[in-house]
């Protein structure tokens, strides 16, 4: 079946640091790939997408590559704010009207 | 552009008895989805609706919740009875229906808790 495997966390870093959360997926077909973010308090938002290997989705200094050949969409950002603590999780779906399919999500803590 | 609105953020009900919440999409999507995120796992898909009819309820745990969307605006989900296993995060999520693959935009949630 169609499934995600995220890090667990919770993951805390300082100020600047480098950011790698890591993602990998199962899916039959083609799937497109999301990485969504809560932050306290909010619902959750899209924080980028890729549609088909090797597209780099990237928003707020934040990249993920879709690598089909490791079947990864590991999520990046070269230097960290406190305001980027929250719980990202990565998601895909099979069907481009369909349901997205969730990692368990990992909860970052930024320290200043 | 109002977002995806839940209704209540919070509800604290005792087993056996009925809850019903409330999603209401961003105007003019056709596709509703509700999912539900239970302590620490992962966020899992309950159904989705295309305007009121419903596409896909693979996600029902069972027959103790029922989701309706008449007139293919709001929607609701009642639990009945309600089971502690039921406590957790309920989202609702809305996306436009051509094209795609559209980001899904979700709503704050309601936090459900069965004592």
């Amino acid at each position: 079946g169609n499934s995600v495997t995220q890090m667990e966390g919770p993951v805390t870093l300082s100020e600047e640091a480098f950011l790698t959360i890591n993602c990998t997926y199962t899916a039959t077909g083609y799937p497109s790939l999301f990485w969504y973010v809560q932050y306290p308090g909010e619902g959750l938002q899209l924080l980028l997408k890729a549609t088909k290997a090797d597209d780099k989705g990237s928003n707020k200094g934040f990249e993920a590559t879709y690598r089909k050949e490791t079947t990864s969409f590991h999520l990046e950002k070269g230097s960290v704010q406190v305001s980027d603590s929250a719980v990202y999780f990565c998601a895909l779906n099979v069907r481009s009207q369909g349901n997205l399919i969730f990692g368990k999500g990992t909860k970052l803590s930024v320290k200043p | 552009e109002a977002g995806v609105t839940q209704f209540p953020s919070h509800s604290v009900i005792e087993k056996g008895q009925t809850v019903t919440l409330r999603c209401d999409p961003i105007s003019g999507h056709d596709n509703l989805y509700w999912y539900r995120r239970v302590m620490g796992k992962e966020i899992k898909f309950l159904l989705h609706f295309v305007k009121e009819s419903k596409q896909d309820e693979s996600g029902m745990p069972n027959n103790r919740f029922l989701a309706e969307r008449t007139g293919g605006t709001y929607s609701t989900l009642k639990v009945q009875p309600a089971e502690l296993e039921d406590s957790g995060v309920y989202f609702c999520a809305s996306s436009p229906l051509q094209g795609g693959p559209y980001e899904q935009y979700f709503g704050p949630g309601t936090r459900l808790t069965v004592t």
